[in-house]
């Protein structure tokens, strides 16, 4: 069964950058077909999507968060990376991961990992 | 960008009754939707997508409808285990991103 959980530091100061891991078990990222990627929900508040990794290691991300954001895949340890630069109170959230699948070349986020709380200070 | 907006932000319904759930793109999204259920601490669930295929595993109450820019998440009775956050979702391809509507939440009357 797909498992995925997210790791990092709860706590990151203002201005520096902010490092998050998932790491995929029951599954490799590097399948056809499939993304990753990560999504945030500031406390309160509502679903943002930051960025995402595809199964060749192509990678996209919200626009809105300009140049701030870099993911990264590791396939000897199947695993997805997030850093989030130059952070503010603003990225306070819980960052989630999740795999997407295809369906006819739309994505669809199918299998979710629990969250990490990140807060910045 | 494409914006999803969601109505009503919240809503009070009781067991047994029949809730709908709305989302508008701001242009045509052919489609391209999911609707998420999240609860209290939890990560969201995946409950549909391609805007009326029903994720396994869900149960058959959850039903999803539309086309072009509006779309309906519909519960046809409600269950006491319903009472959540719901959010609909975009995909769209160039420039690949996501994005979610505000959300919906759903609350016993």
């Amino acid at each position: 069964q797909l498992q995925l959980q997210e790791s990092g530091p709860g706590l990151v100061k203002a201005s520096e950058t902010l490092s998050l891991t998932c790491t995929v078990s029951g599954g490799s990222i590097s399948t056809s077909n499939y993304h990753w990627g990560w999504i945030r929900q500031p406390p309160g508040k509502g679903l943002e999507w930051i960025g995402s990794i595809s199964y060749s290691g192509s990678t996209y991300h919200n626009v809105s968060l300009k140049s701030r954001v870099s993911i990264s895949g590791d396939t000897s340890k199947n695993l997805v990376s997030l850093k989030l630069s130059s952070v503010t109170a603003a990225d306070t959230a819980v960052y989630y991961c999740a795999r997407h699948f295809s369906l006819m070349g739309d994505y669809y986020m199918d299998v979710w990992g629990k969250g990490t709380t990140v807060s910045v200070s | 960008d494409i914006q999803m907006t969601q109505s009503p932000s919240s809503l009070s319904a009781s067991v047994g009754d029949r809730v709908t759930i709305t989302c508008r793109a701001s242009q045509g999204i052919s489609n391209s939707l999911a609707w998420y259920q999240q609860k209290p601490g939890k990560a969201p669930k995946l409950l549909l997508y391609a805007a009326s295929r029903l994720e396994s595993g869900v149960p058959s109450r959850f039903s999803g409808s539309g086309s072009g820019t509006d779309y309906t998440l519909t519960i046809s009775s409600l269950q006491p285990e319903d009472f959540a956050t719901y959010y609909c979702q975009q995909y769209y391809r160039t420039p690949p991103m996501y994005t979610f509507g505000q959300g919906t939440k759903l609350e016993i009357k």
